[in-house]
């Protein structure tokens, strides 16, 4: 294990409040992802980012934002938009000059929204 | 977009045989199939790939088959044990804008019975 890092592994928030998962990775990996895990639904892309300061929206990003000020960190706001927030959110990054597509996952933070 | 089926959503062997996770992808491009195993808790990390020049891969008890005319692509355990008991997922990966995008399976749950 290592190489990436999700902060905190439990998180607890009241409903209408923004929160932020934190990433961060020294693998000295170009791109970066978030996923949500719900059961049964398996890993839906939220965001991805190949560079710094470039994102893009995955298949689930609504009600959610992220940046990539630095090439080691990409924090996920989860805002009070997103309806249904509560879920196992999951960090990767992979490299992608000459990219495999394997992706490296962090430990996960469980976000439970009352 | 891509999608990817995967079945069966739950699977129960005895410990010593053998276990089939089978999906399928709808998008002829893609060109790289991991498979990722989580456990309970925990993050999912790469247990075997193949890439589509590639019909067949083996490691050790595990497996990987690809057809590509079918698009089809599957996982084979052999001689399962009850550390093999986790979450599977397939996944099929394309190379878009520079970008190799996955889109994960919904998962199998397998249960090794000692």
């Amino acid at each position: 294990d290592g190489g990436i890092t999700q902060s905190p592994k439990y998180l607890f928030r009241k409903e209408g409040q923004n929160v932020t998962l934190s990433c961060e990775q020294n693998l000295n990996h170009d791109a970066m992802y978030w996923y949500r895990q719900d059961p049964g639904q398996g890993l839906r892309l939220i965001y991805y980012s190949q560079i710094v300061n470039d994102f893009q929206k995955g298949d689930i990003a609504e009600g959610y934002s992220v940046s990539r000020e630095k090439k080691e960190s990409f924090p996920l706001t989860v805002t009070s938009a997103q309806k249904n927030p509560t879920a196992f959110y999951l960090c990767a990054s992979s490299i992608t000059e000459g990219a495999t597509g394997e992706q490296y996952f962090g430990p996960g933070t469980r976000l439970t929204v009352t | 977009g891509e999608n990817v089926e995967q079945h069966p959503s739950t699977l129960s062997v005895q410990e010593g045989d053998s276990a089939v996770i089978k999906c399928t992808y709808s998008d002829s491009a893609s060109n790289y199939f991991p498979w990722y195993k989580q456990e309970l808790g925990k993050r999912p990390q790469l247990i075997i790939d193949i890439r589509s020049n590639v019909g067949e891969k083996k490691d050790q008890r595990i497996a990987v088959t690809l057809n590509k005319t079918a698009k089809h692509f599957s996982l084979h355990i052999t001689e399962t044990q009850p550390e093999d008991s986790a979450v599977y997922f397939c996944a099929a990966s394309i190379l878009t804008g520079g970008y190799q995008k996955v889109t994960f399976g919904t998962g199998t749950k397998l249960q090794v019975i000692p």
